[in-house]
């Protein structure tokens, strides 16, 4: 299963764009990138995924690397209910998700 | 629409108890995954049905089993309960479990102790 590489944690200040990074270099063609997040005490919540072409929903975007070893999830407006762990996960020909340790996103008022 | 729900939100065992944990999937959705998260980590995947079938087991003991009803719905089975077994167990649902319409959505999960 290919790997994700994500920062620990980041932070930021409430109302400004949130950048948060991926990396996944041993990421095969057929490899969806997905993004989850998951408040305290709940289950974790789909966020948005891709495979080449950079993403927009009413989330979040998410702009992938054009040799896709890495992407960014972007949130354009912060706000404290924003505050979670972001997992970035590779899917191949299944759905079995493999989750990392995310990062955990702290922001501020 | 109802999302994905589990039941029950909690419960208590103890060591050498066996346990069933059920799951009722998104309306449509005929795939049901389930991961077991322990306190501090990541999720981490057990199994996958699709259609009453496995599709997927992780790297979870045989004390570990599931099954996938003609409905969609699915019960996760844990027996010989052991202490490391305490975990938030959760339950996914999606359309398929091959591309393009594998995007799985989360229960809010069962809180399980084992004493």
């Amino acid at each position: 299963d290919a790997k994700t590489t994500q920062p620990n944690s980041m932070e930021s200040n409430e109302e400004e764009p949130v950048h948060l990074p991926c990396n996944h270099s041993t990421i095969s063609g057929t490899d969806y990138i997905h993004w989850y997040r998951q408040l305290p005490s709940q289950g974790p919540e789909y966020v948005i995924h891709g495979l080449t072409s950079n993403v927009n929903n009413r989330m979040a975007s998410l702009a992938i690397a054009e040799d896709r070893k890495s992407s960014t999830l972007i949130l354009h407006r912060a706000t404290l209910r924003d505050a979670a762990v972001y997992y970035c996960i590779l899917s191949g020909n299944t759905g079995k998700l493999i989750f990392g340790q995310g990062t955990t996103l702290q922001v501020k008022p | 629409d109802a999302g994905v729900t589990q039941s029950p939100t909690h419960l208590i065992k103890t060591r050498g108890q066996q346990v069933t944990l059920r799951c009722s999937p998104i309306s449509g959705h005929k795939s049901v995954s389930w991961y077991q998260q322990v306190l501090g980590q990541g999720p981490q995947f057990i199994f996958q049905y699709y259609e009453k079938e496995e599709r997927g087991r992780g790297n979870f003991p045989d004390r570990f089993s599931a099954r996938q009803f003609p409905n969609y719905s699915s019960e996760l089975n844990v027996n010989a309960l052991l202490l490391g077994d305490s975990a938030l167990y959760l339950c996914a649902s999606s359309f398929s479990w091959t591309p393009p319409l594998y995007t799985q959505y989360f229960g809010p999960g069962t809180r399980l102790t084992v004493l």
